[in-house]
């Protein structure tokens, strides 16, 4: 059973970068993409972005500017740097993995979730 | 404002049957990509509960099932217990976005 874990600072200036890492662990980070996904306070779900070890990345079209996600294999890791933050990007932030089944086209979801972490923006 | 519109709230009493609607349109829903449910209980992680319209993950009982239909898609939970009481997001693809996309997510409340 494959298990994800968050891990950064809980708080950051406005204007700086947003720096968090996903441990992986029960399972190899290699043939899965892997995604960020953030929940403001009292608010819905957003889609960041997602990796793959041999496809690259995609971002959601609004943060694409500010974005990056990363990956490093030996480690288990992935990780999400969101820059030039503002009090908007405080959000519980999840780190999930995704998996496919071929229906045609092949469709992906969200099939284990970390148990998330709150960064707040904040001076 | 999602791009996947689900109802705020719904509510029921323990043992009735309610239904959670996704409404997409042609760029997502409606041009064949599939609907994936999420159940997140109060103060946790979303959970995948429905996945590729109508499967369940092992562990997930029966009196949840999902369907869609034209642009849309529906949650149906059946023999409602007080421990449903859960926020829940449909998801889907967006070719026009290149993205996935989210519900805004529906309140459900056991009476």
């Amino acid at each position: 059973q494959v298990q994800l874990q968050e891990s950064g600072p809980g708080l950051v200036k406005p204007s700086e970068t947003l720096s968090l890492t996903c441990t992986v662990s029960g399972g190899s980070i290699s043939n899965y993409y892997w995604s960020w996904i953030r929940q403001p306070p009292g608010k819905g779900l957003e889609w960041i972005g997602y990796i793959h070890y041999r496809v690259s990345t995609k971002y959601t079209s609004s943060l694409k500017s500010r974005v990056t996600i990363s990956l490093d294999t030996s480690k288990n890791q992935f990780s999400l740097k969101l820059s030039s933050v503002t009090a908007a990007d405080t959000a519980v932030y999840y780190c999930a993995r995704v998996d496919s089944m071929v229906r045609g086209v092949t469709q992906y979801y969200f099939d284990s979730w970390g148990q998330g972490t709150l960064v707040t923006v904040s001076s | 404002q999602s791009v996947l519109t689900q109802p705020p709230s719904v509510s029921g009493a323990p043992g009735q049957r309610v239904t959670i609607s996704c409404t997409g349109r042609s760029s997502n829903i409606g041009a064949g990509y599939d609907v994936n449910w999420y159940q997140q209980l109060p103060r946790t992680a979303p959970k995948l509960l429905i996945y590729v319209d109508s499967n369940r993950p092992s562990g997930v009982p029966d009196r949840f099932s999902g369907s869609k239909s034209g642009t849309s898609a529906s949650l149906a939970i059946t023999g409602l217990q007080a421990e449903d009481e859960a926020d829940y997001y449909c998801q889907s693809y967006d070719s026009s976005l290149s993205g996935w996309v989210f519900g805004g997510g529906t309140k459900l409340t056991v009476l």
